[in-house]
């Protein structure tokens, strides 16, 4: 989704269920991307990240899936709790020339609810 | 033991003042970065610096200085604030890039910087 005025789009999703979170990305050359999750008051938080020559990868709960073809990167969370509340970030790095410059989307907001 | 830490937390200022916010990482990371974040949430890097010399510095007001002292620090001044620059700025850093800067970016708590 895209952001409308000063709200971010939201996913609400019940507590135990899983979460799908979705990315389009625009640079074709970007080949580092990175997940983060930011609560309320705090910085973003590392979850999860996936270099360009792989297209899935897993960590504890989380999931994140790299489609290239399309452009498209996901995070997808199982049995969703409610300290998962919180806005999350795809992140995307480029070629060398863009040197630890992380182009960030624009946010999905995570309503979790019991 | 906190990685990234900033100060202030929050910094309330009049138009036209000069304010820094400081910025410390004991990580051991080489490099560090800003980051300004707007009232829609919206995340852009601002300045990176590698082991105190500046590798990135993108399209930002001259009125903004970023100052490395030694690489676990990077502080950020800003000269005749403007209403415009209201916003939370985070600091972050990562690991010297062996893998062309594709490390992970460890991020502070931020600094909620309004201006009046």
């Amino acid at each position: 989704g895209e952001s409308v005025g000063l709200h971010l789009p939201t996913l609400s999703v019940q507590e135990g269920d899983n979460s799908i979170i979705n990315c389009a990305y625009s640079n074709s050359a970007s080949d580092y991307f990175i997940w983060y999750k930011q609560e309320s008051g705090k910085g973003p938080q590392f979850i999860i990240d996936i270099r360009s020559n792989m297209d899935k990868r897993q960590g504890q709960r989380v999931t994140v899936l790299l489609n290239k073809t399309v452009k498209h990167l996901s995070l997808q969370i199982a049995a969703t709790q409610p300290g998962d509340s919180a806005v999350y970030f795809c992140a995307e790095m480029g070629t060398t020339d863009s040197w630890g410059k992380l182009q960030f989307g624009a946010g999905t907001q995570v309503v979790v609810t019991p | 033991d906190t990685a990234v830490s900033q100060t202030p937390k929050y910094l309330v200022t009049q138009m036209g003042n000069d304010k820094s916010i400081k910025c410390e990482q004991n990580l051991g990371h080489d490099t560090m970065y800003w980051y300004k974040q707007d009232s829609k949430k919206f995340l852009k890097i601002m300045f990176s610096y590698n082991n105190k010399e500046l590798i990135i510095n993108e399209t930002v007001p001259n009125r903004f200085s970023p100052k490395s002292p030694d690489k676990a620090h990077l502080n950020l001044h800003i000269n005749s604030l403007e209403l415009g620059d209201s916003a939370v700025y985070f600091c972050a850093s990562s690991q010297f890039p062996g893998t062309g800067g594709r490390d992970t970016q460890y991020f502070g708590p931020g600094t909620r910087l309004t201006v009046l």
